[in-house]
């Protein structure tokens, strides 16, 4: 158990609605990352945020947005969904910066139909 | 770019049998190497990493050296268990703190 919990665990949207996901970090972690991982593949890297701040993206257009909360908490925006976007996210909480082990949550399940 | 190379699985064993699982990764420097385990369902768990050349992480009875002559951190495991079937993926540290992940191995043990 590592602390970091996901909400919800499932959704299912349709092509173009948008979606909000959901990740609270452990406890004392302010950075937060996230990452998407189809089915067969290794996750791939969204973007990350330290301390309500964006400071590192992947290879993901501006459709993917986020925000971290005071509390360091934080979501996932996708907007204008696309059939590809179906996978599971994954948000991951360090303490202190980007170089501390990352301790991933169980991950949202996203279906776009 | 920096990217992570894994053995295509799935990987079938039996009890008690051998385990290696071949990973090799190209990158500029010496970045941290990491091995993570996702068990169905659940998300991932970080398995054992190093973080600099001949470092050897070891947990659970898994090792893995950092190998920067060869730039391979193959996982092993002297004697696999049923609880061992997973997908294990190997991944590196990136420069923007982020993890690079290869596409993962299934692993399943067969009692």
């Amino acid at each position: 158990e590592t602390g970091v919990t996901q909400s919800p665990t499932h959704l299912i949207k349709t092509r173009g609605q948008q979606v909000t996901l959901r990740c609270s970090s452990q406890s004392g972690h302010n950075t937060v990352s996230w990452y998407q991982q189809a089915l067969g593949q290794g996750p791939q890297f969204i973007f990350q945020y330290y301390r309500e701040e964006e400071n590192g993206r992947g290879n993901f257009p501006p459709r993917f947005s986020g925000l971290q909360f005071p509390n360091y908490s934080s979501e996932l925006n996708v907007n204008a969904l696309e059939l590809d976007d179906s996978a599971l996210y994954l948000c991951a909480s360090s303490l202190g910066g980007s170089q501390n082990i990352q301790y991933f949550g169980a991950g949202t399940r996203l279906s776009v139909l | 770019g920096n990217s992570v190379t894994q053995m295509e699985g799935p990987v079938t064993l039996s009890e008690e049998a051998f385990l290696t699982i071949n990973c090799t990764y190209t990158a500029t420097g010496y970045p941290s190497l990491f091995w993570y385990v996702q068990y169905p369902g659940e998300g991932l768990q970080l398995l054992l990493k190093a973080t600099k050349a001949d470092d050897k992480g070891s947990n659970k009875g898994f090792e893995a050296t950092y190998r920067k002559e060869t730039t391979s951190f193959h996982l092993e495991k002297g004697s696999v268990q049923v609880s061992d079937s997973a997908v294990y993926f190997c991944a590196l540290r990136g420069s923007q703190g982020n993890l690079i992940f290869g596409k993962g191995t299934k692993l399943s043990v067969k009692p």
